[in-house]
Parts: C-alpha cells; sequence; structure tokens
C-alpha cells in the first residue's frame, strides 16, 4: 500500500540554525500538507500546498516557515533560524480519496 | 475561529470494557469528522463521517455523526490492550484542511 515517507525520523538542531524537513507524499496526490504536535498538544495545521502554491497557511506558518516542491516527488519544509519552541513532531500529509495520509513524522528537538 | 473539543481528555479502563469518546465541533462550512488513532507517531485513519445518523463499522469500533448536536461518538467494544492510544477527532471545514480536537488518550488495563 502506498504511504507517506518523511525523513530524518529525527533532528537535534541548535538554537537559530536551519532545518529541512523532507518529505515524500503518495505519488498521484495532489494536496500536501504541513502539521506539527507539541508534545502532549494537540495535532496543529501549519500549511497546505497545492499546484506547487500555499494555498492556506495557519498563524504558526510565519516567515520563519517555507515550503518548497522542489521535484515532482519530494515536499519540504524548511524553518530558517529555529527557536526552541519549534521543538515538536512535524508531519507530512497528503489528501487522497477526501482523507489525510500522514507520514510517520519528524522529531525536531531544538536545543 | 474553528474549533474542535474532545471528551474525556483520559480514560483507563479494563480489557474487554466498552467505552465511548466524544467530539463536539465547532465550524465554519462543515465537510467531514474524522477520526484518527494515534499509537506512537503519525495519526491512522479509522473512520470518516459525512453524514448525520449512519453508522459506520470496522470490526469493534464504530462511530456516528450528529450534526444537529454538532457531535460525534467513537465506541469500542470488548476493549482490549491493542486499543490503548490516543484517539483524535478532526473537522474538515474547507479549504481541504483538518482541524484536529485535543484528544482521548485511552488506557486499557488487562
Amino acid at each position: 500500500e502506498p504511504e507517506v515517507t518523511q525523513t530524518p525520523s529525527h533532528q537535534v538542531t541548535q538554537m537559530g540554525q536551519e532545518v529541512i524537513l523532507r518529505c515524500v507524499p503518495i505519488s498521484n496526490h495532489l494536496y500536501f500538507y504541513w502539521y506539527r504536535q507539541i508534545l502532549g498538544q494537540k495535532v496543529e495545521f501549519l500549511v497546505s500546498f497545492y499546484n506547487n502554491e500555499i494555498s492556506e497557511k495557519s498563524e504558526i506558518f510565519d516567515d520563519q516557515f517555507s515550503v518548497e516542491r522542489p521535484d515532482g516527488s519530494n515536499f519540504t519544509l524548511k524553518i530558517r533560524s529555529t527557536k526552541l519552541e519549534d521543538s515538536a513532531m512535524y508531519f507530512c500529509a497528503s489528501l487522497g480519496q477526501a482523507q489525510l495520509y500522514f507520514g510517520p513524522g519528524t522529531r525536531l528537538t531544538v536545543t | 475561529e474553528d474549533k474542535v473539543v474532545q471528551s474525556p481528555l483520559s480514560l483507563v479502563v479494563h480489557e474487554g470494557d466498552t467505552v465511548t469518546l466524544n467530539c463536539s465541533y465547532e465550524v465554519t462550512n462543515f465537510r467531514s469528522l474524522l477520526w484518527y488513532k494515534q499509537e506512537k507517531k503519525a495519526p491512522t485513519f479509522l473512520f470518516m463521517l459525512t453524514s448525520s445518523g449512519i453508522e459506520k463499522k470496522s470490526g469493534r469500533l464504530s462511530s456516528i455523526l450528529d450534526k444537529k448536536e454538532l457531535s460525534s461518538i467513537l465506541n469500542i467494544t470488548a476493549t482490549q490492550t491493542g486499543d490503548s492510544a490516543i484517539y483524535l477527532c478532526a473537522v474538515s471545514g474547507g479549504a481541504q484542511k483538518l482541524v484536529f480536537g485535543q484528544g482521548t488518550r485511552l488506557t486499557i488495563n488487562p
């Protein structure tokens, strides 16, 4: 069964550093998403992406965040200058048959 | 602002018990309500509900939507230790995005 994949599974970075989280959505899906989940808190929407552009973003998704689909398969989330409060699990998802398929997540730890 | 509230936040029962998890929502342009199970990492899909009063079943799990009450319940009968997880309710209110509740942490003791 096709699935969303994410790399790395765990990323540790120092405050102020840039990180890029990578995702490969399911190949025939058209809508892609990033969500995050701070430990013990709810899953929060960050951004949706369709037709090579952002279709919606939340208040969390400020100028420090960007997304890109550099080729036909990868979908990336970049955080330019990480803060301690960016530590969370980041889930990529793609939309198919009216439901979201989530990747396994990248645990980002900012020290 | 779209909102999804789940109750209880935490539930501990014995194996074999039946549990009912609740989800209520306030959302503009409601499209669907989804239930997910989250064990260690990513949420895994359980049900999608779009029509009021129609029960969806999968084994020991079932769910129903009440659009008049803006709510849904998830039932699990004859619970097993493998049912221990966080159960997430999410609502699609347009723009193809989901708004999640805070989840119910279910613990099944042997």
